[in-house]
């Protein structure tokens, strides 16, 4: 199995930051990532599929970047709704995984 | 607007089954895979089954794999999640999603959306 190992699992940051979390595969993956946001006692919501592409709505100051086994999301400009759990997932080998998770904190 | 609605949680005791569906609307059920995720009281999201459009090619997480049957209706828009022989540690929040494509072993199978999840508690 695929093994997504997301860091931090936490983070506090400012609004108007730049975030950065980082996905690692345990092996190649090319670019069969996606993002997910989370919003508590909400379901998941897809920002970023093929580790790049920006979903439809989804405000342009989240980004996704990498590929083969290192990924990032970066929300450019934190903003006060931006608070959620943020997950990663590999679309393509079965079983399908999703990493831990990193939940960020509006400070 | 594509929606899911999941019902058929609740409690119910180890050993025991219970019957999950997921209700479609606002797109064409039939032209995608769907998939069922699970999620842990206070923990991260756990993929269980997807299921191709035509429920010809279905694939299981390892922790379910033989107790779970994942099935789908077309004509009346609806997934299902049948569970059998129930484990505490199967405890969650269920959710369903559309996949991206038809076919569940297609490259760039990403969720969306997801439905608002429907929970099992497994306890005596």
């Amino acid at each position: 199995d695929i093994q997504l190992t997301q860091s931090p699992s936490f983070l506090s940051a400012s609004v108007g930051d730049r975030v950065t979390i980082t996905c690692r595969a345990s092996q190649d993956i090319s670019n069969f990532l996606a993002w997910y946001q989370q919003k508590p006692g909400k379901a998941p919501k897809v920002l970023i599929y093929a580790a790049s592409s920006l979903q439809s709505g989804v405000p342009s100051r989240f980004s996704g970047s990498g590929s083969g086994t290192e990924f990032t999301l970066t929300i450019s400009s934190l903003q006060p709704e931006d608070f959620a759990t943020y997950y990663c997932q590999q679309v393509n080998y079965y079983p399908l995984t999703f990493g831990g998770g990193t939940e960020v904190e509006i400070k | 607007e594509a929606q899911l609605l999941e019902s058929g949680g609740g409690l119910v005791q180890p050993g025991g089954s219970l019957r999950l569906s997921c209700a479609a609307s606002g797109f064409t059920f039939r032209d995608y895979a769907m998939t069922w995720v699970r999620q842990a009281p206070g923990k991260g999201l756990e993929w269980v089954s997807s299921i191709g459009g035509s429920g010809g090619d279905i694939y299981y997480g390892d922790s379910v794999k033989g107790r779970f049957t994942i099935s789908r209706d077309n004509s009346q828009n609806i997934l299902y999640l049948q569970m059998n022989s129930l484990r505490a540690e199967d405890t969650a929040l269920y959710y369903c999603a559309k996949m991206s494509r038809y076919v569940v072993g297609a490259t760039y199978n990403w969720f969306d959306p997801w439905g608002q999840g429907t929970l099992v508690t497994v306890s005596s």
